[in-house]
């Protein structure tokens, strides 16, 4: 593994299901973070994480949850999916929240709620 | 609230220069970061800026002006894989990362 992968690459999904999106990196990095991308819009924030052992909420954190039980692994989970959620999601970790350091990206998850 | 304002799409030639602009308005500002995104790719780092003034990095250079909440990133001797969008994002005073929606530029020959 070199850098962030995410799984699954793509994935369509009917309403109400359960999804878990996996994000993994390999670079030691303290804090992880999820994006959804919709067009026309920036990047949101869902979730993040400083360090392992922690999460906190973003700017959209509803009708998602997510775990850190260690350094490398920030599963993306959606209890009950509905299509608003239907979106391109990105993972991304930084050495350190509390700094400057940059955001490195996974490749991302398109989802699509049905 | 916080927002970040950046022109959803541009068209430069290819071997011109192109300069993107964005306006931003944060509680708290802790740097500005431009971002490079490929069609169906994930963001990847360009720039970094906190300090007003010019920074320039090979063909990309970038701009920041804290007291008119300003920046531009400059793109010379344009390629035409430099085809992409370009995303602005502010860091505000809980380093969180508020992002605009993105500038597609477009490269002709």
């Amino acid at each position: 593994i070199a850098g962030i992968t995410q799984a699954p690459t793509s994935q369509i999904l009917a309403a109400g299901r359960r999804m878990t999106l996996r994000c993994t990196q390999d670079m030691r990095h303290n804090a992880m973070y999820w994006y959804r991308q919709d067009l026309g819009l920036g990047l949101r924030l869902i979730h993040y994480s400083n360090t392992a052992g922690t999460t906190g909420k973003g700017e959209v954190p509803d009708g998602y949850s997510v775990s850190r039980a260690n350094t490398d692994d920030f599963p993306l989970t959606l209890a009950s999916a509905v299509p608003s959620q239907t979106s391109v999601y990105f993972c991304a970790s930084s050495d350190s929240s509390q700094s400057t350091d940059t955001q490195y990206f996974g490749p991302g998850t398109r989802l699509t709620v049905l | 609230g916080q927002n970040i304002d950046q022109p959803t799409e541009m068209t430069a030639t290819e071997g011109a220069i192109v300069q993107i602009n964005c306006t931003y308005q944060t509680s708290g500002f802790n740097g500005l970061f431009w971002y490079q995104q490929h069609a169906g790719e994930a963001p990847t780092f360009l720039s970094y800026n906190v300090l007003d003034g010019l920074e320039e990095k090979g063909r990309f250079s970038s701009f920041l002006s804290r007291s008119k909440g300003y920046s531009y990133l400059l793109l010379k001797e344009l390629q035409m894989k430099d085809s992409a969008s370009y995303l602005c994002a502010a860091l505000d005073s809980n380093y969180q990362l508020i992002w605009g929606a993105g500038t597609k530029l477009i490269i002709k020959p």
